[in-house]
């Protein structure tokens, strides 16, 4: 069955330190993944997305992700973390066949501590 | 760019009314646009997906006729709950998609809380 695990429900980093959160698809293909954060009560931000080509793909606030085809994952990372950056992190995937709908993984709660 | 919108932001009501939450898509058009529903702690739910100029296709479990769906231009979508109840309080969240031969993106609302009294 198709699916998006995100293995690390919560998560706890100190304000400077990097930061890498998992995220891993079972797919026939590779689908197109994203990277969502969602602060509280508000929507999701798209941090960034892969389609295909150079395997690591660029996002804004500095957040960075690198698709492992041999691995089926797509980890998010951030070279130094600030406070603003605790937040719930999504990773969601669109598989490239007709269906595309976007499933996400359970989220990862990010703490920041000063 | 990409921007989506929602109104309410949050909304309070009695137990037996009816609520209309819109979403627009600011600076794009979207055929099709997505209804969500999220519960405290837990990742979004697809509820249903609306296109425009034709019924919306909803989830397994999730009324139709409870969740009313409509997706008058490529701009605007309307979920309506119908004769709400404290069970239909929740976070909703709606997303427009822009897609193409290579790409398939959601640009999500702020959200809107609802909360049935």
């Amino acid at each position: 069955a198709q699916s998006v695990t995100q293995p690390d429900i919560h998560i706890t980093v100190s304000e400077g330190a990097s930061l890498e959160l998992r995220c891993n698809y079972s797919y026939g293909a590779t689908p197109y993944l994203f990277w969502y954060v969602q602060s509280p009560g508000q929507g999701l931000q798209l941090l960034l997305k892969y389609f295909s080509g150079d395997t690591l793909v660029q996002g804004i606030k500095g957040f960075e992700a690198e698709f492992k085809r041999s691995q089926s994952s797509f980890n998010l990372r951030k070279p130094s973390v600030h406070w603003s950056d605790a937040a719930e992190y999504f990773c969601a995937v669109v598989s490239r066949g007709s269906a595309r709908q976007l499933t996400f993984g359970s989220g990862t709660q990010l703490t920041v501590l000063p | 760019g990409a921007v989506v919108s929602q109104h309410p932001s949050w909304v309070i009501c009695k137990s037996g009314t009816s609520v209309k939450i819109e979403c627009r898509s600011l600076d794009f058009q979207a055929t099709t646009m997505f209804w969500y529903r999220q519960f405290p702690k837990q990742s979004l739910m697809l509820m249903a997906t609306s296109n425009e100029g034709s019924k919306a296709t909803y989830e397994q479990g999730v009324e139709k006729d409870k969740f009313l769906i409509n997706h008058a231009s490529l701009t605007l979508s309307t979920l309506t709950v119908t004769s709400a109840h404290p069970e239909d309080s929740s976070f909703y969240i709606c997303s427009a998609r822009v897609a193409g031969p290579s790409t398939d993106t959601q640009y999500f609302g702020p959200g809107t809380r609802l909360t049935v009294l």
